[in-house]
C-alpha cells in the first residue's frame, strides 16, 4: 500500500544536540511538507518542497533545515538553535501543486528534549 | 495572510446525536476548505473537502456547507458513533500552484456511548 511513513514514532533529545526525523513516500507525490502540532494549535507549516533539490522555509523555518534529494524523501533535521523542540512533528506530501486530492499526513514523530 | 477560526474548541454529543463544527477565514482569496480527522497519535486524514463553486458536499453522515460572502463553513456529521470521536481540523486555502494551507486549531470531538 501506498503511504508516508515516518520514524522513529518517539524520539528523545538531548539539550544542544541535534536530531533528525525522517520521511519516506512511496506515493510518487511531488510535494512534501513539514508541519509542527503542539497542544491547542493548528498545524504550523516548518517547510516544503514542489520539487527535487527545491525546498522553501514555512512560517516556523527558524532552528530547523531540510534537504529534498530524491523525490521520495524529505528528512527535518531539528537543529540546537530550536529553542522549544518538545511537539509533535507531522510530514505530509500532495500528489500536486493544486492538492486536488488534499495532503496525504504520516502518522507523525513525538520529539521531546530530556 | 489567511488566519481561520475553530469553534468549538471541543464538543460532546450523546451517540446518534448530530455535531456541528464551525471555522470563518479571512482571505476572500481561498476557494479549498478541506476538513481533516485525528486519531489519537496519528497523522491527519482527509474526510472531505470542498471548493467554492459549491455550496454544500455530502459523503455519507457527513456533509460540509460554504457561505463565501460571510466567509465561514462549517462540518455536520449526523448519527454520530464512538468511531467518530477524534480532532477535526478545518483549513482554507486559494488553489493552483503552491499556495499555503492554513489551519484552524482543531475541535476535539467526543461521542459519549
Amino acid at each position: 500500500d501506498g503511504g508516508i511513513t515516518q520514524s522513529p514514532k518517539y524520539l528523545f533529545r538531548k539539550e544542544g544536540q541535534n536530531v533528525t526525523l525522517s520521511c519516506e513516500q512511496n506515493l510518487n507525490h511531488d510535494a512534501m511538507y513539514w508541519y509542527r502540532q503542539d497542544p491547542g494549535q493548528g498545524l504550523r507549516l516548518i517547510y516544503y518542497s514542489q520539487i527535487v533539490n527545491d525546498f522553501q522555509k514555512g512560517d516556523i523555518a527558524e532552528g530547523y533545515s531540510v534537504s529534498r534529494e530524491k523525490k521520495e524523501s524529505f528528512p527535518l533535521t531539528v537543529t540546537s538553535a530550536q529553542k522549544n523542540p518538545t511537539a509533535f512533528y507531522l510530514c505530509a506530501s500532495s500528489a500536486d501543486r493544486d492538492r486536488v486530492k488534499g495532503y496525504t499526513f504520516g502518522s507523525g514523530t513525538r520529539l521531546t528534549v530530556v | 495572510g489567511e488566519n481561520v477560526e475553530q469553534h468549538p474548541s471541543t464538543l460532546s454529543v450523546q451517540e446518534g446525536d448530530s455535531a456541528v463544527i464551525k471555522c470563518t477565514y479571512s482571505d476572500s482569496a481561498s476557494n479549498y476548505f478541506p476538513w481533516y480527522k485525528q486519531e489519537l497519535g496519528k497523522g491527519p486524514q482527509l474526510i472531505i473537502d470542498i471548493r467554492s463553486n459549491v455550496g454544500e458536499k455530502k459523503d455519507q453522515r457527513i456533509a460540509v456547507t460554504l457561505n463565501k460572502t460571510a466567509k465561514h463553513f462549517s462540518l455536520h456529521i449526523t448519527e454520530t458513533q464512538p468511531e467518530d470521536s477524534a480532532v477535526y481540523f478545518c483549513a482554507a486555502s486559494p488553489l493552483g500552484g503552491y499556495q499555503k494551507v492554513t489551519f484552524g486549531t482543531g475541535t476535539k470531538l467526543q461521542v459519549i456511548p
